[in-house]
């Protein structure tokens, strides 16, 4: 929500474009990777998972790619609407798997 | 609606107190995690509960603790409190016990420490 870092990176895009919200993963030994949503006020909203041994899972409008060798996350939102704007978290399991680490957010923001 | 409850949405207390934050999971789920979301950590994983025992433990001060309840809800438990967890609490709750599952998220509980 709104108490999130102050100095988030931000992706601006005009409405009815593409979105692609990119992640850098630390631990190569990941077997679980998931992308939420936070909208102001609310809690993170669960968009779509991947395991390690896919590289590609699609939902309703969300696409998640996994790219091991560069240890890259990205998550693209086709036809990105104004409910779309939110804080858009990664997450992985780690190599212990007994935790879900989660990045720094990436804030989207759609303009009409 | 995740379907998780978290109460109360908000909290002011003063530093040394003690608090409870509460909460329901999805019906069905077994599992119950809590999290730390401050403005200089992000989203910080501070416990886990499976069917009332303890599960996995992440970043979770020992001034912290938690239990999970029979009826599967979940309580959070911050005593001696400091300025620094002054923070959104979050639940949330999962079907099985492992971490390679969707977790479903409350709204959170916002601790003000004054």
């Amino acid at each position: 929500g709104e108490s999130v870092g102050l100095h988030l990176p931000t992706l601006s895009v005009q409405e009815g474009d593409n979105s692609i919200i990119n992640c850098a993963y630390s631990n190569s030994a990941s077997d679980y990777f998931i992308w939420y949503k936070q909208e102001s006020g609310k809690g993170p909203q669960f968009i779509i998972d991947i395991r390690s041994n896919m590289d590609k899972r699609q939902g309703q409008r969300v696409t998640v790619l996994l790219n091991k060798t560069v240890k890259h996350l990205s998550l693209q939102i086709a036809a990105t609407q104004p409910g779309d704007s939110a804080v858009y978290f990664c997450a992985e399991t780690g190599a212990a798997g007994n935790k879900l680490t989660f990045g720094g957010g990436t804030r989207v923001l759609v303009k009409p | 609606d995740s379907g998780v409850t978290q109460t109360p949405k908000h909290l002011i207390t003063a530093t040394g107190q003690r608090v409870t934050l509460r909460c329901s999971p999805r019906s069905g789920d077994l599992s119950v995690y809590w999290y730390q979301q401050s403005l200089d950590q992000g989203l910080q994983f501070l416990i886990q509960y499976y069917n009332g025992e303890e599960r996995a433990k992440g970043n979770i001060l020992e001034r912290f603790s938690a239990q999970q309840f029979p009826d599967l809800h979940s309580e959070l438990n911050l005593s001696s409190l400091e300025l620094g967890d002054s923070a959104l609490y979050f639940c949330a709750s999962s079907v099985a016990s492992g971490f390679n599952q969707p977790q479903h998220f409350g709204d959170g509980t916002r601790l003000s420490i004054l």
